[in-house]
């Protein structure tokens, strides 16, 4: 089966720094990569996704790079900010859909003021 | 935006009780929902995946007869936790598309503590 994994547990990082957020996917088949950013207590928000015909994908603040030869993804904010401080998640599937997505193992985001 | 309501957002119960959770689309229709469980400091895992009018389908490692999913509108689906017991609790988070190669929303999940 696929397995998604994360790097690092845990990310500390200063107000106004940049952070990096990496994810290694197994399943050279997938196509179709999301990260969630997760607050304690709630459900999985989307923040930017990336299919496997592209490389980089930028949104507000963030932007989800992609490199199909090693299968690692990352995902880059820019400017932290305290409310960045969360669970992140990357996700994949096969299919170029929202279909059956396999969830990484998350990285703790700590922003601090 | 589409949002996916959940319900209850918090239940406790005794152990051997049956308790159901609500996954509701509330402004669309979805003809397929995910349910998931997470695990205190954990990923989410696919628990099953629950198709409008028929049954089902469930991960390996998943017992259909412990979790009964009934997904019988376009915009309701409800997960069973039947005779739970203690290691049931967890988060159980569900997810609605729109169509079957749609958007994806997140309801904000329910959490389950079996006393």
């Amino acid at each position: 089966g696929e397995s998604v994994g994360l790097h690092l547990p845990t990310l500390s990082v200063q107000e106004g720094d940049n952070s990096i957020i990496n994810c290694a996917y197994s399943n050279s088949a997938s196509d179709y990569f999301i990260w969630y950013k997760q607050e304690s207590g709630k459900g999985p928000q989307f923040i930017i996704d990336i299919r496997s015909n592209m490389d980089k994908r930028q949104g507000q603040r963030v932007t989800v790079l992609l490199n199909k030869t090693v299968k690692h993804l990352s995902l880059q904010i820019a400017a932290t900010q305290p409310g960045d401080s969360a669970v992140y998640f990357c996700a994949a599937t096969i299919g170029g859909s929202n279909y059956k997505l396999t969830f990484g193992k998350g990285t703790l985001l700590t922003v601090n003021p | 935006g589409a949002v996916v309501s959940q319900h209850p957002s918090r239940v406790i119960c005794k152990s051997g009780t049956s308790v159901k959770i609500e996954c509701r689309s509330l402004d669309f229709q979805a003809t397929t929902m995910f349910w998931y469980r997470q695990f205190p400091k954990q990923s989410l895992m696919l628990m099953a995946t629950s198709n409008e009018g028929s049954k089902a389908t469930y991960e390996q490692g998943v017992e259909k007869d412990k979790f009964l999913i009934n997904h019988a509108s376009l915009t309701l689906s409800t997960l069973t936790v039947t005779s739970a017991h203690p290691e049931d609790s967890s988060f159980y988070i569900c997810s609605a598309m729109t169509g079957h190669t749609g958007e994806l929303f997140f309801g904000e999940g329910s959490r389950l503590t079996v006393l």
